[in-house]
């Protein structure tokens, strides 16, 4: 039973131009996102998360954008550059959940063409 | 400020045996999650460790086990060994169940 979905394995995108990450949950009890991004031979790297009491946060080249009655969240970057090339898995946790366990996604590979 | 460091960073293990992975928290962090991270997957929860006593258990058989020290450093350890344990396992502290940082793994490989 997978409670957070990331359906897009992969994406190519235009260095300059958007990157638009979708991911989707099931599970009613999540009330806090998190996007995480990852280097081979390294751990994930935190980029940017939102609580449910909000539909948006925007950090830098960064946003996320959450849809509580649609169960989905997105992450755009703009603009895209080389660097941000890798992985990305977006994760989901609870106020209830034990411990605040961090529910992921399987993930999408980003590559920024120059 | 120290981020998590894990060891060793990869290892070989015959199927049936015993194998113990290291974390070292990141200063000031009193709390660590263990994840495995199968090729091609996301990171799945194993279980977390809080002030030393474990709090919140993932779906894994208890031969999975671990502890957590006075330092805050972490054991995992698995016993007897499957195949399908091969996968990258990562660590993660925090301070008060919040804001998680990651180490780089270790590539466990069960031949």
């Amino acid at each position: 039973d997978q409670q957070v979905k990331q359906n897009s394995p992969s994406l190519s995108v235009q260095e300059g131009r958007i990157s638009i990450l979708n991911c989707d949950y099931t599970n009613s009890m999540f009330d806090y996102f998190l996007w995480y991004k990852k280097y081979p031979a390294e751990g994930p790297t935190f980029l940017i998360s939102i609580s449910s009491i909000k539909d948006k946060n925007e950090d830098g080249r960064f946003t996320v954008f959450l849809n509580k009655s649609a169960k989905h969240l997105s992450l755009h970057i703009v603009p895209s550059q080389p660097g941000d090339s890798a992985v990305y898995f977006c994760a989901a946790s609870g106020m209830r959940a034990a411990g605040n366990k961090l529910t992921f996604g399987g993930g999408t590979r980003v590559l920024v063409k120059p | 400020e120290t981020g998590v460091t894990q060891s060793p960073t990869h290892l070989i293990k015959t199927r049936g045996q015993q194998v113990t992975l290291r974390c070292s928290s990141q200063s000031g962090h009193n709390t660590v999650s263990w994840y495995q991270q199968a090729l091609g997957q996301g990171p799945q929860f194993i279980f977390q460790y809080y002030r030393e006593e474990e709090n919140g258990r993932g779906n894994f058989p208890p031969r999975f086990s671990g502890l957590q020290f006075p330092n805050y450093s972490s054991e995992l350890n698995v016993n007897a060994l499957e195949l399908d344990d091969s996968a990258l396992y990562l660590c993660a502290s925090s301070r008060d169940r919040a804001g998680y940082t990651f180490g780089s793994g270790t590539r466990l490989t069960v031949v």
